[in-house]
C-alpha cells in the first residue's frame, strides 16, 4: 500500500498569511493526489485533483503542485473560512489512501 | 444537483452485522466509482471500499472478507454490508461518489455513524 505522509500535522496562522501544507508518498504517484478540507462536524470538500487541478467553486487563493513523490497545498492568504483540516490522498492505485491531516488554527 | 443520503448507522454490539445504504440523486450510480471512506472520532479519513462503473470492488485491509460493498441499481443507492463488526470499526461512515473529476471524490454524504461496543 502507498503511504501518504503530510506536515505539519497541525499550525497556527493568522487572516492573510500564506500557509503550506506538505504531502510525500512513499512511492511515485505521478499526478494522482488529491486535497480535501474537512470542516469540524462535517463532510469533506474536494478542493484540489490531479495535483494542481482547482476544484470547481473553489476560491484562487487554494492552489496546489507536485508531482512523484512530493506535493503541496498552498493558501495564499488564509481566510476565517480555511480554518479546518486538510488532508491529501492518493488516487494512483487502490487501497486509495489519505495522509494523516493537516488542522489550521488560529494564531 | 447531486445529493448522497447515507442511513442505516446505529449502535451495535461486537461482532454483529450492519447494513449502511446511501441513497444518490442528480446522477447514476452504477455509471460512476462510488465509494465509502471512515473516520474513526477525534482520527483522520480511513478509505474503506469502492466499486466501478464496471461492477468491480476493492477493500482496504482492515475490512477484507467483512465488509461487502454492492448498489442497486433500481433504486439509484450504494450499500455497505458490514458483518463481524469490531470496536475499531466505530467511526461515522461517509460515501462518497467520483462524478465529473478526475480520479477524486467530489461529491460526499453527511456521513452516518456507526458504534460497535460490547
Amino acid at each position: 500500500d502507498i503511504q501518504m505522509t503530510q506536515s505539519p500535522s497541525s499550525l497556527s496562522a493568522s487572516v492573510g498569511d500564506r500557509v503550506t501544507i506538505i504531502c510525500r508518498a512513499s512511492q511515485s504517484i505521478s499526478n494522482y493526489l488529491n486535497w480535501y478540507q474537512q470542516m469540524p462536524g462535517k463532510a469533506p470538500k474536494l478542493l484540489i485533483y490531479a495535483a494542481s487541478s482547482l476544484q470547481s467553486g473553489v476560491p484562487s487563493r487554494f492552489s496546489g503542485s507536485g508531482s512523484g513523490t512530493d506535493f503541496t497545498l498552498t493558501i495564499s492568504s488564509l481566510q476565517p473560512e480555511d480554518f479546518a483540516t486538510y488532508y491529501c490522498q492518493q488516487s494512483y492505485s487502490t487501497p486509495r489512501t489519505f495522509g494523516g491531516g493537516t488542522k489550521v488554527e488560529i494564531k | 444537483e447531486v445529493q448522497l443520503v447515507e442511513s442505516g448507522g446505529g449502535l451495535v454490539q461486537t461482532g454483529g452485522s450492519l447494513r449502511l445504504s446511501c441513497a444518490a440523486s442528480g446522477f447514476t450510480v452504477s455509471s460512476n466509482y462510488m465509494s465509502w471512506v471512515r473516520q474513526a472520532p477525534g482520527k483522520g479519513l480511513e478509505w474503506v471500499s469502492a466499486i466501478y462503473s464496471g461492477g468491480r470492488t476493492y477493500y482496504g485491509d482492515s475490512v477484507k472478507g467483512r465488509f461487502t460493498i454492492s448498489r442497486d441499481n433500481s433504486k439509484n443507492t450504494l450499500y455497505l454490508h458490514m458483518t463481524s463488526l469490531r470496536a475499531e470499526d466505530t467511526a461515522v461512515y461517509y460515501c462518497a461518489a467520483l462524478i465529473a473529476a478526475v480520479a477524486a471524490l467530489d461529491s460526499w454524504g453527511q456521513g452516518t455513524l456507526v458504534t460497535v461496543s460490547s
